[in-house]
């Protein structure tokens, strides 16, 4: 079956730092990959679409110069906290989409980012 | 607003209960996932159902979608604590260009 990797499973990092979080689609290619965060005990709330080869669509009150999405390829996405804060604390997911015959998504296992 | 209305949030039951979680929309959807979600984890898909008045099956779990595509159900039989997790409804609304809307979750927790 479809493989997401996301790395890594769990940062700690320094206010104001930069944290970068990889998603990795192991054997099919995504031209769609997803961003999600996730707070305790509530659902996925989608931060942004990434699509390869051009620039991210972001979610209504997402700030785009805080959450860097590039996908430079079509197994690779990155999203880069800036200048973390302890508020960006949260539980981060990635999720790919290997096109239209491949219906449901595959997930990576998240990244949950600790800011002190 | 919220696109996708699952329900109930929180469910707390006694092992061999019987137990369904509704998802409905006003929406019309090309295609809804159901996930459960261990702490810590990503969602795991459970099923995806894409034609109006399908149901599926797997083990104790049944899945529904309705005819109009707006809404699904998962009925669990015989729930056992193995089952416990979060819950997650999901669907690709028609024209989204593959973007998932999820519900808000069901936390179900199933006590021995």
């Amino acid at each position: 079956g479809a493989v997401v990797s996301q790395h890594p499973s769990r940062v700690i990092c320094k206010s104001g730092t930069s944290v970068k979080i990889e998603c990795r689609s192991l054997d099919f290619q995504a031209t769609t990959m997803f961003w999600y965060r996730q707070f305790p005990k509530q659902s996925l709330m989608l931060m942004a679409t990434s699509n390869e080869g051009s620039k991210a669509t972001y979610e209504q009150g997402v700030e785009k110069d805080k959450f860097l999405i590039n996908h430079a390829s079509l197994t690779l996405s990155t999203l880069t906290v800036t200048s973390a804060h302890p508020e960006d604390s949260s539980f981060y997911i990635c999720s790919a989409n290997g096109g239209p015959k491949m219906y449901g998504y595959t997930f990576g296992s998240g990244t949950r980012l600790t800011v002190v | 607003t919220q696109l996708l209305e699952q329900s109930p949030q929180f469910l707390s039951i006694q092992e061999g209960e019987n137990l369904t979680v509704y998802c409905n929309s006003s929406s019309v959807f090309s295609s809804l996932q159901w996930y459960r979600q261990e702490p810590g984890e990503g969602p795991v898909l459970l099923v995806t159902v894409v034609t109006g008045g399908e149901v599926k099956k797997l083990k104790r779990l049944t899945f529904q979608f309705g005819d109009a595509r707006k809404d699904s159900s998962l009925h669990i039989t015989a729930a056992q604590p193995g089952d416990t997790g979060l819950y997650l409804c999901a669907g690709e609304i028609l024209g989204s260009n593959y973007k998932l809307t999820f519900g808000k979750g069901t936390l179900l927790t199933v006590n021995p």
